[in-house]
């Protein structure tokens, strides 16, 4: 069956630092791939699209990569900021193109 | 982008009671989407609300206990039947938008508390 694995351990960064979280996912041949932020008590927020044939995106500060062939999505906060602190989904379409979602990564920036 | 509202933003319940969520979106849309996201979980889609027809329920979730309605392009219910404590979770609503039209558009959410 298909699987989105992201790493279920929060991940605790130095401001400053660049934060780099994983996604990786089984038994799917995505057109694209999508990741997402979400607050405590909030809905998730879009932040990227990145298509199969793109190895690489950005957008201010963020970064991020996909790899059909290694199934994996790295996601980078460059300059990482306290408010940079959230859960991050990454999430690939399913049925009729509706995303599913993976159970998300906490990061936590240390000012 | 879209700006979507939830009523109640968060309700404590009986069990065997039910609660009818309501999510309103400032424009119109085609498709709206119900999620649910259970403690540490991620969130699971529940069914897919269109305007006009049945909604399309996802395997596990059945219409007698999630029964939706899309009574116009900028409004759906969803109602939480018979309500056990296993239903504690948050709601979610959203909506398809965007230049590709894959991205979501996310309600707050209504945390339901079942005791």
């Amino acid at each position: 069956s298909q699987k989105i694995e992201q790493n279920s351990e929060a991940l605790n960064i130095q401001e400053g630092k660049t934060a780099t979280l994983t996604c990786n996912y089984t038994n799917y041949s995505p057109a694209y791939l999508q990741w997402y932020r979400q607050d405590p008590g909030r809905g998730p927020v879009f932040l990227l699209l990145i298509r199969e044939n793109e190895k690489e995106k950005r957008k201010e500060r963020l970064k991020v990569t996909f790899d059909t062939t290694l199934k994996q999505s790295l996601f980078h906060i460059t300059a990482s900021q306290p408010a940079d602190s959230a859960t991050y989904l990454c999430a690939l379409p399913g049925g009729s193109y509706i995303p599913t979602f993976g159970r998300g990564t906490s990061l936590i920036v240390h000012p | 982008s879209a700006v979507i509202s939830q009523k109640p933003s968060r309700d404590i319940c009986q069990r065997g009671t039910s609660l009818t969520i309501q999510c309103q979106v400032d424009s119109q849309v085609t498709m709206m989407f119900w999620y649910r996201q259970q403690p540490g979980q991620s969130l699971t889609l529940i069914a897919t609300a269109n305007q006009g027809s049945e909604a399309t329920y996802e395997s596990g979730f059945v219409i007698d206990k999630f029964p939706i309605s899309r009574p116009n392009l900028t409004f759906s219910t969803l109602t939480v039947s018979n309500m056990s404590p296993e239903d504690s979770s948050i709601y979610l609503c959203s909506v398809s938008m965007g230049t590709t039209a894959y991205e979501q558009y996310f309600g707050p959410g209504t945390r339901l508390t079942v005791t």
